[in-house]
């Protein structure tokens, strides 16, 4: 089962910030939050991941609370392209590398001109 | 990122016949891969986990006798669904593991669109 919350659906104005929240709150110590999103009928894309501090990169924000129970994905200047199905997933890591990501439902944005 | 391909990106069949599914990592030596399989308008489901040289290790209510899994190198993953029938139509989709520890990113191939007749 997925172990994160997300809300099914949100809408976001082209041009303005898109933010994106996650509740984990079960999260232990050793996983880290990461985010994908998926365009209609592609593969998921890589967004980015996290520990405990913030992280930022091209694409997007990731802003994790201090007690890690819940973040948000920011994209800052959502675009018509960014309409995509956005998951938050859970996941810890091993010196193996081979943990699968386990997908929940997930956040449908749409963003609007 | 690092890319991952699929081939074929779509395919149809008919019912009986079998279908390999081709999963390659293309600027990265990855030992393990994951199968994943999407219906219409639902999340992505893991179906197995492919590491190099071994055996696949198979989520429950997956069939390993008709979801043949393959990694014979460290950049390619195949997936055989033997004797298709309608039911199993879907989206598959591949991801690959780029490394360890904390650099550890799986990146996702574009999937393969699979429609048995």
């Amino acid at each position: 089962d997925a172990k994160t919350t997300q809300p099914p659906s949100m809408d976001c104005a082209e041009g303005r910030a898109a933010n994106l929240p996650c509740n984990h709150s079960t999260i232990s110590g050793n996983e880290y939050v990461y985010w994908y999103r998926q365009i209609h009928s592609q593969g998921p894309q890589y967004i980015i991941h996290g520990l405990k501090n913030n992280e930022t990169n091209e694409m997007a924000s990731l802003i994790i609370t201090e007690d890690r129970k819940s973040s948000t994905l920011i994209l800052p200047h959502a675009t018509l392209r960014d309409t995509a199905v956005y998951y938050c997933i859970v996941r810890a890591l091993r010196n193996s590398g081979n943990t699968p990501l386990v997908f929940g439902k997930g956040t449908r944005l749409s963003v609007i001109a | 990122g690092a890319v991952v391909s699929q081939h074929p990106s779509r395919v149809i069949c008919k019912s009986g016949t079998s279908v390999k599914i081709e999963c390659r990592s293309l600027d990265f030596q990855a030992t393990t891969m994951f199968w994943y399989r999407q219906f219409p308008k639902k999340s992505l489901m893991l179906m197995a986990t492919s590491n190099e040289g071994s055996k696949a290790t198979y989520e429950q209510g997956v069939e390993k006798d008709k979801f043949l899994i393959n990694h014979a190198s460290l950049t390619l993953s195949t997936l055989t669904v033997t004797s298709a029938h309608p039911e199993d139509s879907s989206f598959y989709i591949c991801s690959a593991s780029t490394g360890q520890g904390s650099t550890d990113t799986q990146y996702f191939g574009p999937g393969t669109r699979l429609t048995v007749l």
